[in-house]
């Protein structure tokens, strides 16, 4: 079975401070995404990596930078943290090889509260 | 451009009676549909997906979904609700094609209630 860890389920940061979200998936895929949920919008795409040490920005990049060094692990930075910046933040992988390599395996999920 | 929609923010059912949480689309080219679940607190988790092939796709826990190409809907659905079934439901269909990755665009989510 895919797995994709996240290095916490919850978080609470001060406005202001920098924040690293780490994800790490354990089946040699390519793509990997970032994403933030809020009631009512559903998932909106952060940032996402196709491969080590290449990005592209999603929908809402403002206020996100990411890094990806390694292919196992995508790492989502939040440079000064802002209360709006409370969520849930989801991390997922897929398969660039793959017949159904839109199909997105995801983790458990941070839950940041920013205040 | 691709996109989905769930006009249902809530469905309400009573355990045993039959499910339908409802899901349209528009995309450009073959349609690659997903529906997953989302318990409180927990990632998402695959249910389904219609790539090619049979119009009823069967998933996990006894969920199916028919795929309608001429009304462009791909209605999630269950014989029999249990109370357990009680999450989000998010309904997906394969994104803009953007570099190399293949994206996925979700809808806004349905929260199913079963009522015991």
């Amino acid at each position: 079975d895919v797995k994709v860890t996240q290095s916490s389920r919850y978080l609470v940061k001060r406005t202001g401070e920098k924040v690293f979200l780490e994800c790490v998936q354990d089946m040699d895929h390519e793509n990997m995404f970032w994403y933030r949920q809020d009631p009512g919008l559903g998932l909106r795409l952060i940032y996402f990596s196709y491969d080590v040490k290449m990005k592209e920005k999603g929908d809402i990049p403002e206020g996100y930078s990411v890094s990806r060094e390694k292919k196992e692990r995508f790492s989502l930075i939040l440079e000064s943290a802002s209360t709006n910046q409370t969520s849930m933040y989801l991390c997922a992988s897929s398969s660039l090889w793959t017949e159904d390599g839109y199909q997105q395996y995801f983790g458990p999920g941070t839950r940041l509260t920013v205040t | 451009a691709q996109s989905v929609a769930q006009p249902e923010d809530q469905v309400n059912v009573a355990e045993g009676n039959p499910l339908t949480v409802k899901c349209t689309y528009s995309v450009s080219g073959n349609p690659y549909l997903f529906w997953y679940v989302q318990y409180p607190n927990r990632g998402l988790q695959f249910l389904l997906k219609y790539i090619t092939g049979d119009n009823l796709v069967k998933g996990s826990y006894g969920f199916e979904a028919e795929f309608n190409k001429s009304q462009t809907s791909f209605h999630l659905k269950k014989p029999s609700a249990l109370v357990s079934d009680s999450a989000l439901y998010f309904c997906a269909v394969k994104g803009p094609l953007r570099g190399s990755a293949r994206q996925l665009t979700f809808g806004s989510g349905t929260q199913l209630t079963v009522l015991p």
